[in-house]
């Protein structure tokens, strides 16, 4: 299946420092999300983004939709213990009634206190 | 608000049983709902789209008659895996977009899938 690609796959932080992942496609996307996923749950929505150059934040969370609509970045700040997780992007595709979610290959998170 | 439950959250099975997951909208009603699978260390690979009272749109790859998904009313989708095999054992996630959630889907907690 189509995937996006997302970078780095794993990051090992000390507590406290910032943290940036991205995530890049062929396609154009009309919207980006993000996701934090850990172990056996199901992925939790972090920052939504709908148009080309929107930056957006949620707490330590900031997220940008890239103006060619191909990429995406998310940087988080200060990390904590609890950041640790699996980070997902997602970029929608098609109209209404046809909508299809791809996500990106993961950025694995983990937090040294 | 936007809570989406699976039900069951882990199943083991024989191999040759048909299992049935249920995926509900607890407070919204989802216009479209989608199931996904995902490997151990691997991202959400996306099986199948469903809108209520339609077929469902499958992914290039996925059989069709293999997973079969109903999506009955605007709170409940399920998904049957028929004839499970040991290659069928992963996480099953499903997630659901409402009327009014513009373009953002709500995922369930996933059910796990063991086929001895």
């Amino acid at each position: 299946g189509q995937q996006l690609n997302q970078s780095p796959q794993s990051m090992f932080i000390q507590e406290g420092e910032d943290v940036s992942m991205n995530c890049t496609s062929s396609s154009i996307f009309n919207t980006w999300l993000w996701y934090k996923q850990d172990p056996g749950e199901g992925p939790v929505l972090l920052i939504a983004l709908y148009k080309a150059g929107e930056l957006t934040s949620n707490g330590r969370l900031t997220a940008q939709f890239g103006i060619t609509r191909k990429d995406s970045f998310l940087n988080i700040s200060a990390s904590i213990p609890s950041d640790v997780g699996i980070y997902f992007c997602a970029g929608q595709l098609g109209t209404s009634g046809t909508y299809k979610y791809i996500f990106g290959t993961g950025t694995r998170l983990k937090v040294l206190a | 608000g936007a809570v989406v439950s699976q039900h069951p959250s882990w199943v083991i099975c024989k191999s040759g049983t048909s299992v049935k997951i249920e995926c509900r909208s607890l407070d919204f009603q989802a216009t479209t709902m989608f199931w996904y699978r995902q490997f151990p260390k691997q991202s959400l690979m996306l099986m199948a789209t469903s809108n209520e009272g339609s077929k469902a749109t499958y992914e290039q790859g996925v059989e069709k008659d293999k997973f079969l998904i109903n999506h009955a009313s605007l709170t409940l989708s399920t998904l049957t895996v028929t004839s499970a095999h040991p290659e069928d054992s992963s996480f099953y996630i499903c997630s659901a977009k409402g009327l009014h959630s513009y373009n953002e889907q709500f995922f369930g907690p996933g059910t796990r899938l063991t086929v001895l």
